[in-house]
């Protein structure tokens, strides 16, 4: 199957900076990407969708302010955590979304963990 | 109410068992329909599709019924490898919007 990276796998920081996590597909080209936050014992949520070269869907209350994303190019899209507080601690996973009658599919990445303190 | 919902078990189970879980969905526009499998801190990976045919892979089966709006995932043989959380998810589609939603997942554990 297709792979999908993420970067960082885990990340610690103080209250009110912002962090970045970025989602690259190594081996295809994805035009679209979703970002999820998964908080424990709890069920994935879809944040927001991105497509290459145009704004991001983001899901209901989901401030879009906060979670700045960006996918300028068919293999990389970001996600900045901006003014980060202790309740933004979480598990961030991306998938990816390859072109064509595939198209049903997504491959996760492995995940960053946030911790804000 | 939730649009997937899922039993969160735990399931505890012996090595060989045979295990069912089972799934609703709410949805109309649910389009497709995947178990899928994630272990403690790690991401969710496809374990298989679900077709309203009915399809095997291995020791898993997997059924859908469209009309009642169910899902199930059978293990046979349970392996202590098989101990994960599996997640129930749908493929919705409406409104230009098409976006998987996940069960809360359900939880087993295959015992020596």
């Amino acid at each position: 199957g297709a792979v999908v990276s993420q970067h960082p796998s885990w990340v610690i920081c103080k209250s009110g900076t912002s962090v970045k996590i970025e989602c690259r597909s190594l081996d295809f080209q994805a035009t679209t990407m979703f970002w999820y936050r998964q908080f424990p014992k709890q069920s994935l949520m879809l944040m927001a969708t991105s497509n290459e070269g145009s704004k991001a869907t983001y899901e209901q209350g989901v401030e879009k302010d906060k979670f700045l994303i960006n996918h300028a190019s068919l293999t990389l899209s970001t996600l900045t955590v901006t003014s980060a507080h202790p309740e933004d601690s979480s598990f961030y996973i991306c998938s990816a979304q390859q072109p064509g009658p595939a198209t049903r599919v997504q491959y996760f990445g492995p995940g960053t963990r946030l911790t804000v303190t | 109410r939730k649009e997937v919902e899922q039993d969160p078990g735990p399931f505890n189970v012996p090595e060989g068992a045979t295990v069912a879980f089972n799934c609703t969905y709410s949805n109309s526009a649910s389009q497709s329909f995947f178990w899928y499998r994630q272990d403690c801190r790690k991401e969710p990976k496809l374990l298989m599709s679900v077709y309203s045919s009915g399809n095997e892979d291995g020791r898993f089966t997997a059924q859908l019924n469209r009309a009642s709006q169910y899902i199930s995932l059978l293990i046979r043989d349970s392996k202590l490898s098989d101990s994960a959380t599996y997640l129930c998810v749908v493929l919705i589609r409406d409104t230009g919007r098409r976006a998987l939603t996940f069960g809360s997942g359900t939880r087993l554990q295959v015992q020596p």
